[in-house]
This record gives structure tokens, sequence and C-alpha cells, in this order.
């Protein structure tokens, strides 16, 4: 079973301070995903990473695939309380079904 | 478009009672998933499907079972309720059948929280 290591497991921050969270495996991945959960509802995905090396943009959140295809980054620039929540990554191994982390939970206070 | 509906949202069940959850999605994927979501420990997966008929286990499928009779639902049949059980259950979909599957994301239902007493 693959396994995805996410870090850090809590985040609690001010409004307009930057993070970057991050996701490891020592396996592998054709793509990664990143989600977003809020209180009592399903994950939101965010972004898919397919490349090695490739960055995507999403207004102030900034995703990064690494070289080797086994780890990815989340950078949020200024981040606001609409910000706060559950950032799962998953990743697709073939083609069986996503793998996720336990996710990083983040707060940002107004 | 609905997307992903689960039902119930809330549910109590005693001890060795049985229940279905039920998940229709309205997008045409070919893929169906469930997975449970338990505090701090991420989303795990129970059974999943790659179509009509077509259905395999997960990482955790003891105490469960699933059909697909149709592409739209995907019920997930809890036998025997134990307190294990306990847990927010998570179902899924994806992939409309062409392109690469793992450029697809999944789209979630909002959940079932289940608790067994």
């Amino acid at each position: 079973t693959q396994l995805l290591e996410q870090s850090p497991q809590f985040l609690s921050i001010q409004e307009g301070e930057n993070l970057t969270v991050y996701c490891n495996s020592s396996s592998v991945f054709s793509s990664l995903q990143w989600y977003r959960q809020e209180p009592g509802e399903g994950p939101v995905l965010l972004v898919t990473v397919v490349t090695g090396g490739e960055v995507k943009k999403l207004k102030r959140l900034t995703f990064q695939f690494g070289d080797a295809r086994k780890d990815s980054s989340l950078h949020i620039t200024a981040a606001q309380p609409g910000d706060t929540g559950l950032y799962l990554c998953a990743g697709f191994s073939g083609n069986t079904p996503l793998v996720f982390g336990k996710g990083t939970r983040l707060s940002v206070i107004a | 478009n609905a997307g992903v509906t689960q039902t119930p949202k809330f549910r109590i069940l005693k001890i060795g009672q049985s229940m279905t959850l039920q998940c229709a999605q309205d997008m045409n994927h070919n893929y169906m998933y469930w997975y449970r979501q338990d505090p701090g420990m991420g989303l795990k997966l129970i059974y999943y499907s790659v179509g009509a008929g077509i259905t395999d286990k997960g990482e955790v499928p003891n105490g469960y079972n699933v059909s697909r009779s149709t592409t739209e639902d995907f019920p997930l049949r809890l036998e025997l309720a134990a307190p294990s059980q306990t847990s927010v259950y998570f179902c899924a979909s994806s992939y409309p059948g062409t392109g690469t599957l793992t450029n697809y994301g999944y789209t979630f239902g909002s959940g079932t929280r289940l608790t067994v007493v």
C-alpha cells in the first residue's frame, strides 16, 4: 500500500501570512491531486498535477509536483479566513483508486 | 446537476442491526467508490466499481457489501453493525469513460455520519 505523509498535521496562522503544506511518499505516483474539505461536506478537488516538476497556480494557491513524482507541496500566499479547512493530498499509482493522505487542518484567524 | 447524492445524512444504529447507505450520481461516471473517514485518519477505501456489474474490494472491506446494478447507483450495505463501523462514509464518482483515468478528479457526496451504539 502506497503511503502519503502530510505535514504539518495542524496549522494555525494569522490572516495575511504565507504557508506551505507538504505531501511526501517513497512511492512514485502517475498523478497527484489536492482536495479541500470543509466541515460537514465531502472533499472538493482543487488541482491535479501530472508531470514531474509541474507547477500550477489557482489564485493565491500554488501547487508543485516533485521532479521524481514522489512528493508535492501546496503554498498559500496571504491566507484568508476562507482558506480554513482540511487539505488532503491523494495519489494515483497505475489505475488503482486514489490513495489519500491524512490531511493538514488549516485554521486562518482574522 | 446534483452530482453525487448520499442518503441518509445521519443515522444511529444499534449493534447487530443492518442498513444500506444510498449513493447516486447523475454525471454518467463509470467509476464509483466508497470511503470511510475517521478523525485524523484520512480517507480509507472500502469498495469500488469500474462499471455496472463489476465491484472490487478496497483497503477495509470487512463488514460491508456493495452492488452496482446500474451506472447511477452504488449502495453500501452494512450487515451486523459494530461500534468499529462508527464513521463518516463518503461516496464518490469519477471518469466519464474517455481520456486518461488518472487525470480526472473525484466528485464526492456530502457524506453519511453513522454512529453504532
